[in-house]
């Protein structure tokens, strides 16, 4: 089995809101990234976890807040967003880091912030 | 610092044409490559990898030979389907701490009937 499920599928907020994006994965792996998706353009790297620590933030604005509580989970929790932060957010899980090993990505949540 | 280019799309194929889409690195090291497709509206799915030189990498028929020389690694398919249409992106990972992946820009592949 090689899914990683992401919910909800869809999400509209407004500025104020507070909101949160789930991934799931049950393959065993220790190692976790969100990334974020605009139209026509590849995935950036957000948040790396491996052995549910944060190793990495690419300089993700403080409105986005990951959140590691297994090893099988990871959430995103979003507050006071920006129309511009509309866009599709994937997650994806590996092996943990230290060899290159693939990444396999959920459907992504397409966000829509008004 | 490193880097993935890959071809300008939209590549426009009629069904059962043979399909090249050009992807060279620039590298520091010696990374993993990967090819990733994505389908509309859906996340990305890993097609197909080569760790080292020489490697070659296939599914789905599709394929893509690891080339060091010409830091290069060109996905072909031998005859391409309409359910092929989709973006696919170059990528590579030295592994590491994070297992950054680097992307290419992506190319769209429209398969006509």
């Amino acid at each position: 089995d090689t899914e990683v499920t992401q919910t909800p599928k869809h999400l509209v907020m407004g500025m104020t809101n507070k909101k949160s994006l789930k991934c799931e994965q049950h393959m065993g792996h220790r190692a976790m990234y969100w990334y974020k998706q605009k139209a026509k353009k590849p995935p950036e790297l957000m948040f790396v976890y491996s052995y549910e620590k944060l190793s990495i933030n690419e300089s993700v604005p403080s409105r986005f807040s990951p959140e590691c509580p297994n090893s099988s989970l990871l959430n995103l929790h979003l507050h006071a967003l920006q129309p511009e932060d509309s866009a599709l957010y994937l997650c994806a899980s590996s092996q943990a880091p230290a060899e290159p090993y693939e990444q396999y990505f959920g459907p992504g949540t397409r966000l829509t912030v008004t | 610092g490193d880097s993935v280019t890959q071809m300008e799309g939209p590549v426009t194929l009629s069904e059962e044409a043979f399909l090249t889409i050009n992807c060279t690195y620039t590298a520091t090291g010696y990374p993993s490559l990967f090819w990733y497709v994505q389908y509309p509206g859906e996340g990305l799915q890993l097609l197909l990898k080569a760790t080292k030189a020489d490697d070659k990498g296939s599914n789905k028929g599709f394929e893509a030979t690891y080339r060091k020389e010409t830091t290069s690694f060109h996905l072909e398919k031998g005859s391409v389907q309409v359910s092929d249409s989709a973006v696919y992106f170059c990528a590579l990972t030295y592994g590491g701490a994070t297992n950054k992946l680097i992307f290419g820009t992506g190319t769209l592949l429209a398969v006509q009937p």
